[in-house]
């Protein structure tokens, strides 16, 4: 069965306190990986899409890696305005379907 | 373009009364998915559409029936609500491997 595991759930950080968030993954088959944002009381935004070992995506203060287990999304001199839950997702169990990672929550304080 | 757009954003219903969550987008997506979002769960598939005319199960259908109305519209039906589903409803379409989401619907079922 796929799975997807984000770490930690939640994290608290100072702005301009720089720091990383993971997404481990099991699938068979690694078809590409998705970074998404969401802010409260609102749908998931589309960051970013992986689809090898090695590859980097930037977007602002954001930088997403991939590795043949995980992905990492670096966040750079974070601001208030990055606090939000960031989830990962892979396509899995067909061409159509993805599956989710519970999220992290970010918290950027002034 | 309004993207992808869902009504009510907001409903509170009985247990054993039953609604409709319509859902519609203008960005000529031919596949369009139902997920919930419950807290620690993460973003789960209930049902999903290839194409217009076609409707398949995800994740957790039952208690849930679909309809692809035309390309644009894709509407998820609670026949007879329970507490269970409680929940946030995300509509969302797809254009290659990315998926756009709508601003959800948040059920309360009593």
């Amino acid at each position: 069965e796929d799975q997807v595991t984000q770490s930690p759930e939640a994290l608290r950080l100072q702005e301009g306190e720089s720091s990383s968030l993971n997404c481990s993954y099991t699938v068979s088959g690694l078809r590409g990986l998705f970074w998404y944002r969401q802010d409260p009381g609102k749908g998931p935004e589309f960051l970013f899409t992986l689809y090898s070992a090695g590859e980097e995506k930037e977007k602002e203060r954001l930088k997403a890696t991939l590795t043949k287990k995980e992905s990492f999304l670096h966040i750079t001199a974070p601001k208030p305005e990055d606090s939000a839950t960031y989830l990962c997702a892979v396509p899995s169990g067909g061409y159509q379907k993805v599956t989710f990672g519970t999220g992290t929550k970010l918290q950027v304080i002034p | 373009n309004a993207g992808v757009t869902q009504t009510p954003k907001f409903q509170v219903l009985k247990t054993g009364q039953s609604m409709t969550l319509q859902c519609a987008q203008d960005m000529n997506h031919n596949s369009m998915y139902w997920y919930r979002q419950d807290p620690g769960m993460g973003l789960r598939l209930i049902y999903y559409s290839a194409s217009e005319g076609t409707t398949d199960k995800g994740e957790v259908p039952n208690g849930y029936n679909v309809s692809r109305l035309n390309k644009r519209e894709f509407s998820l039906r609670l026949e007879s609500a329970a507490p269970s589903q409680t929940s946030v409803y995300f509509c969302a379409g797809r254009e290659q491997e990315t998926q756009y989401f709508g601003p959800g619907t948040r059920l309360l079922v009593l």
